[in-house]
Order: structure tokens, then sequence, then C-alpha cells
């Protein structure tokens, strides 16, 4: 069984660009979480979807970040413009039903903005 | 004040050492606690659960002390693939909380 997929592994921007990452959960997961993580120190949540409802998303930066799970499946997580301290690896997980202990990430995408 | 700390290391055992690491929460109705073992540059993967007994697996202990808001682990007989960080996570008010991690260096 396929795992949690993300892509792109990496990405280079320069700081104002847009940047776009996708995720797809493993089949049947209905949570989906996207997670930042910084050199150092642990993934920090940046929202929660139940199915296609984004039932947490007060660490989101809303004014630059956007995200959508539109058919309750796979998701995609948007920032415009991207800022220096926008540099990390952003991490999608899934669970099975809410918070079940096992979190199953993707590799994660790195992202560093110049 | 942070959810969860922990203290980062880095940890340099050798071969054969036991080492423990341990994990401070500061919401008292935490639900749920865990440990996630990250490698460098791969994404964390679920190590064990913590229960309130306390639970084993092979060369593995964890503990949990709901008075002093901490939970443990025990790594014995460390082997050099034991090295890599380790996250402490734990479930409170419905949201899933990681510490920093701890870094582990075993030395052959």
């Amino acid at each position: 069984e396929a795992g949690v997929v993300q892509s792109p592994r990496y990405k280079i921007i320069e700081k104002k660009q847009p940047v776009a990452f996708w995720c797809n959960p493993i089949s049947g997961h209905n949570t989906l979480y996207w997670y930042l993580q910084n050199l150092g120190q642990g993934p920090e949540l940046l929202i929660r979807y139940e199915n296609e409802e984004a039932v947490d998303d007060s660490q989101l930066p809303k004014d630059r970040f956007s995200a959508e799970r539109l058919k309750g499946v796979d998701s995609t997580l948007k920032i415009q413009p991207a800022e220096l301290g926008d540099s990390a690896v952003y991490l999608c997980a899934s669970s099975s039903t809410g918070y079940t202990g096992e979190l199953f990430f993707g590799e994660g995408s790195r992202l560093t903005v110049l | 004040r942070k959810e969860v700390e922990q203290d980062p290391g880095p940890f340099n055992v050798p071969e054969g050492a036991t080492v423990a690491f341990n994990c401070t929460y500061s919401n008292s109705a935490s639900q749920s606690f865990f440990w996630y073992r990250q490698d460098c540059r791969k994404e964390p993967k679920l190590l064990m659960s913590v229960y309130s007994s306390g639970n084993e697996d092979g060369r593995f202990t964890a503990q949990l002390n709901r008075a002093s808001q901490y939970i443990s682990l025990l790594i014995r007989d460390s082997k050099l693939s034991d090295s890599a960080t380790y996250l402490c996570a734990v479930i409170a008010g419905n949201q899933f909380y990681f510490g920093t991690g701890t870094s582990l260096t075993v030395i052959p």
C-alpha cells in the first residue's frame, strides 16, 4: 500500500514568488494534516482537515498561506507571496480517524526561499 | 510556554549504553502520548505509544508520569542504528503537539 505522497520534494524560489505543495494521503484516511518543520524543531501544525472540512486552521498564516482539500482526498498548500522565513520542510500527514495516535507522514517538501 | 518541551541534546553515547530522554508537557488534561523517531532528512515515524502503566518494546521502554507531567523513553543496549532524533508527542485539547526532538548519536 502506498504511503503519503508529497510533491515536489524540493523547491527553490525567490522571495515574493508563489509556491504550491501537493499531498495525497493514504487511501481511506479521512484526516489530513499540513505541518511545518524548521531545522532543529518539531513539526508545527498549520491546518487539519476532516474529509474536506478544515477543522483547525488557527496556526495557518492566512495572509499568505492557503490550503484546500476539495474532494476530501488530496490537498494542496499554497504560499503567495513567499518570504525568506518560509524556508522549511512542509510535511503532510494522514490518519484514519481523527487523533488515533499514529500519524503517517509523507517525506516532506523542502522549500528554500532566496 | 510551549506545550511540550524536550532537551534537544545532542546525546552522544557508545554502543551498548543505556540512554534516557525526558519530555515534559504543560497541559494536565493531555490525553495521549507518543514517541516518534525521525532520521536525518526523513519524515517522523511512530516509535511507540506511551501508556499509563508503562510499556516496553524490545530495548525500548516508555513511561508516563501524570503527576509530574512528563514522559520518558529508555533505550537499552544502544545500536548504531538507533542514531536519530526522537520526538515526543502529546494530544491535548484535540490537537497534536510535538516536542523539538532530542538528537541521539550512537558511537562505535
